[in-house]
């Protein structure tokens, strides 16, 4: 069982669009986070929810809006599409927010805006 | 403010030989410090942490990190490096005045050649 998933794998779309990415975990962790990896590799986190609250939001267009439907999920709804949006956004979760658990990323989301 | 650098862009290492990647951190108060490995095309994976104890800390794959509080450093070792560790590594600092958000390094492409 895949402890972190995320879809799509691949997003190609246009400027102006709106799209969601998907995650899921399965490892009853109560804290899940949003990262951006752009083209150098450096990595921005963007949201984190704890146990369904939004704990962190990061300097990021409201274009790019989080939503948990349960603890298990979290969703990264992206309005308006431009092309600085491009990059691999990874999902991740931990037991808690406070200890230092270790995070458990997702495989990615490559999303390309052209 | 909390942070964490990794100086070296790449590092090449031949097969068998022991390898370093180096992190040095700022923070206020008690570091809480990772390793995480990315492999091509795939999410991030924790390897080890240093939270309190020992200086020396064992993780995955054989790596370790080795904590030194007076030179605020926290270098990933291997005795013997594998083809196969051939990937890029980040180390990362909690940032405990900032809802906890892990800083990361930029990142190292760690080469390990036949």
């Amino acid at each position: 069982d895949t402890a972190v998933s995320q879809t799509p794998k691949y997003l190609v779309t246009q400027m102006g669009n709106d799209k969601s990415i998907k995650c899921e975990q399965n490892l009853g962790h109560d804290t899940m986070y949003w990262y951006k990896q752009d083209s150098k590799k450096f990595l921005k986190i963007m949201f984190s929810y704890n146990n369904k609250e939004l704990i962190i939001n990061e300097t990021v267009p409201n274009r790019f809006s989080p939503k948990s439907p349960d603890k298990a999920h979290l969703n990264l709804h992206i309005n308006s599409l431009e092309l600085g949006d491009s990059a691999v956004y990874f999902c991740a979760s931990s037991q808690d927010l406070v200890e230092s658990y270790e995070q458990y990323f997702g495989p990615g989301t490559r999303l390309t805006v052209t | 403010a909390q942070s964490v650098a990794q100086p070296e862009d790449q590092v090449n290492v031949a097969e068998g030989n022991p390898l370093t990647v180096k992190c040095t951190y700022s923070v206020s108060g008690n570091p809480y410090l990772f390793w995480y490995v990315q492999y091509p095309n795939r999410g991030l994976q924790f390897l080890l942490k240093y939270i309190t104890g020992d200086n020396l800390v064992k993780g995955s794959y054989g790596f370790e990190a080795e904590f030194n509080k007076s030179q605020t450093s926290f270098h990933l070792k291997k005795p013997s490096a594998l083809v196969s560790d051939s990937a890029l590594y980040f180390c990362a600092v909690r940032d405990m005045d900032s809802n906890y958000q892990l800083i990361w390094g930029a990142g190292t492409k760690l080469i390990i050649k036949p």
